[in-house]
């Protein structure tokens, strides 16, 4: 059971937008750190897709986009495309744990 | 660029040991902590612990205290992960990642699949 929760699939169409749902608790987002979002394609290493809540790295498209809400945060892909079709973790610090804490992943299926 | 490559495929018994190594490349080793996180096959990631390459410092996660052992050989930039007493359920792939000042990963090495099996 992850210290974070994300919803286990998500699907759309090409073209169509899809976001996904992390929510944590007073330990860790809600405590003001950061959320933080990985992209996982089969047989790769994780790769950093937003950090700091709402940044970019270079090389990410701005199809990507995160935002942070109290406890919570939303990763939200626009103009869905096949290359899209992974997995998706968000991460962050917990104070209790005094480690990283991560979501339990979402699978991004592009219909 | 910064660069993390990791050790090969292990195949180990139960109550084994295993030790995973990252050699890091394009930035300064002693900078950064570097964290091991693994994935069951099928799941999600768990992260495991990490080192201060600076001073040789550590911090675990609860579930591996004990079992788990972090270091770095400063002189050629890599830092190991040895999990012992290993039982089946670590099956997994290992991962290292450098961690950035907001703590997440901003690069991972490619991963070692260690797998235990009698």
């Amino acid at each position: 059971q992850s210290v974070l929760t994300q919803p286990p699939s998500v699907s759309g169409a090409p073209g169509q937008r899809v976001t996904i749902s992390c929510t944590g608790s007073s330990s860790n987002i809600g405590a003001g750190y950061g959320a933080h979002w990985y992209q996982q394609l089969p047989g790769t290493a994780p790769k950093v897709l937003i950090f700091d809540n709402n940044i970019r790295p270079s090389g990410v498209p701005d199809r990507f986009s995160a935002s942070k809400s109290g406890s919570s945060a939303s990763l939200a892909i626009t103009g869905l495309r096949a290359e899209d079709e992974a997995h998706y973790y968000c991460q962050s610090y917990d104070t209790r744990l005094s480690g990283w804490v991560f979501g339990g992943g979402t699978k991004l299926t592009v219909l | 660029q910064v660069q993390l490559v990791q050790s090969g495929a292990e195949v180990k018994k139960p109550g084994a040991s295993v030790k995973v190594s990252c050699k890091a490349s394009g930035y300064t080793f002693t900078g950064y902590y570097l964290h091991w996180v693994r994935q069951a096959p099928g799941q999600g990631l768990e992260w495991m612990g990490w080192i201060n390459p600076k001073s040789g410092a550590t911090h675990f996660a609860q579930k591996f205290q004990g079992r788990v052992t972090m270091t770095r050989d400063t002189s050629i930039n890599t830092g190991y992960m040895e999990l012992s007493r290993l039982r089946y359920d670590d099956t997994a792939v290992y991962y290292c990642a450098r961690e950035r000042d907001s703590d997440y990963g901003d690069s991972w090495g490619q991963g070692a699949l260690v797998t235990v099996s009698s």
